[in-house]
């Protein structure tokens, strides 16, 4: 069964600081990870994905993530944070077959500060 | 660039009341899913339909619930007799390729 684990449920950083959202995946085959953002009162947008091929992944708005197989790990970074980034950022994963079906994780929600 | 369309935004209803929720999948998408998510919680699977019937659904799923494309563009979710613990967002989302889901904005269901 495949399951997510997000680390800290509420991170703040400072505008122009470096961003980090932790998630740690499960998975009995190998997975598909994804990272979608919502923004208040809006629904999830795609952020990025792995699918199994580069293990460094660059999404939109300058985010990217590093797929880490011997720490089943998928951290999301920015480089410098923006206060349009403010939002929950939510991590899930998903075993393929047939069905693709996300398990995602609790979400972390990013504040920015002035 | 298309995008996955829910109505209504918003639904009050009674508990002991049928509900129907909406989605506009992007027209080339042959793969749906429901989502929930109830406040403060993490998003949940309910339901994956596919080629006119369900291809997996979630313990949450029982049978008060029900999905079906009744025009072969609207994809909806029946709560048939909802409850206090019914109130959640819903999210449709849709797929085409091998991986990514589309979400939809989501319509948030108040059960009183």
């Amino acid at each position: 069964a495949q399951s997510v684990t997000q680390l800290g449920s509420h991170v703040s950083v400072s505008e122009g600081a470096l961003v980090l959202l932790r998630c740690n995946y499960s998975s009995s085959v190998p997975p598909y990870l994804f990272w979608y953002v919502q923004y208040p009162n809006q629904g999830l947008q795609l952020l990025l994905k792995y699918t199994s091929a580069a293990t460094l992944v660059k999404g939109i708005n300058g985010f990217e993530a590093e797929f880490k197989k011997s720490e089943t790990s998928f951290h999301l970074t920015k480089p410098s944070a923006h206060m349009s980034d403010a939002a929950e950022y939510f991590c899930a994963v998903s075993e393929g077959g047939s069905n693709y079906k996300l398990t995602f994780g609790k979400g972390t929600l990013l504040t920015v500060n002035p | 660039e298309p995008e996955v369309t829910q109505t209504p935004s918003h639904q009050v209803t009674q508990m002991g009341q049928e509900v129907i929720l909406r989605c506009v999948p992007i027209s080339n998408h042959l793969y749906f899913y429901w989502y929930r998510q109830i406040l403060g919680q993490k998003v949940e699977f309910l339901v994956s339909f596919y080629n006119n019937e369900i291809s997996e659904k979630s313990e949450i799923f029982d049978d008060q619930f029900s999905v079906e494309r009744p025009d072969g563009s609207n994809f909806t979710l029946k709560i048939r007799s909802t409850k206090l613990e019914d109130s959640a967002m819903y999210f449709c989302a849709t797929r085409v390729d091998a991986d990514t889901q589309y979400f939809g904005p989501g319509t948030r269901l108040t059960v009183l």
